[in-house]
């Protein structure tokens, strides 16, 4: 089962921040945060992760609070093409770990 | 330069048939997977493969029968398909060290009709 709890659903303005957030309240200390998003039908598109300190890259930023129990995603300047399911998934450190999805933000980015 | 390919895109078939779906991978990773999403839209691992070896096999039945050459393939046999196989198979990669993030093909959708 998923270990995560987000909003089914939330809006945003183009142009401006999307801020996702996630619950992970039974977090361990060697799992990591993970977000991913599914536009579409298409595969699931890796965005960003984290441990305990914050995360930026070319898509989005990771804030995670210190006492790791949830997380925002952000990104900066939504767009139309930044519509879809967003997935924030806790995994621990280890490559060969699965990902457990569970239901995922569905973000509507509106002109 | 696709990071994760599956083939084919599309699948349709009859019940009681037999498919396989391809996956590679060009990333160097040394362990795969294999996502079903049904039409409620819920992600599932059924497999995982780490050096050609099974290390996850999340109670799927035995019709399914994935098969690993080498690192960089994991390709999915399906037996005696029935109705409810239908959905999208995705399959994904990851490197065992660290904190890698798995990657994912685009799906291939399959259809029994």
């Amino acid at each position: 089962d998923a270990k995560t709890t987000q909003p089914p659903s939330m809006d945003c303005a183009e142009g401006r921040a999307a801020n996702l957030p996630c619950n992970h309240s039974t977090i361990s200390g060697n799992e990591y945060v993970y977000w991913y998003r599914q536009i579409h039908s298409q595969g699931p598109q890796y965005i960003i992760h984290g441990l305990k300190n914050n995360e930026t890259n070319e898509m989005a930023s990771l804030i995670i609070t210190e006492d790791r129990k949830s997380s925002t995603l952000i990104l900066p300047h939504a767009t139309l093409r930044d519509t879809a399911v967003y997935y924030c998934i806790v995994r621990a450190q280890g490559g060969s770990e699965k990902l457990v999805f569970g239901k995922g933000t569905k973000l509507t980015v509106n002109p | 330069d696709t990071a994760v390919s599956q083939t084919p895109k599309y699948l349709v078939t009859q019940m009681g048939n037999d498919k396989s779906i391809k996956c590679e991978q060009n990333l160097g990773h040394d362990t795969m997977y294999w996502y079903k999403q049904d039409s409620k839209k819920f992600l599932k691992i059924m497999f995982s493969y780490n050096n050609k070896e099974l290390i996850i096999n999340e109670t799927v039945p035995n019709r399914f029968s994935p098969k690993s050459p080498d690192k960089a393939h994991l390709n999915l046999h399906i037996n005696s398909l029935e109705l409810g196989d239908s959905a999208v198979y995705f399959c994904a990669s990851s490197q065992t060290q660290g904190s890698s993030p798995l990657h994912f093909g685009n799906g291939t959708r399959l259809t029994v009709t």
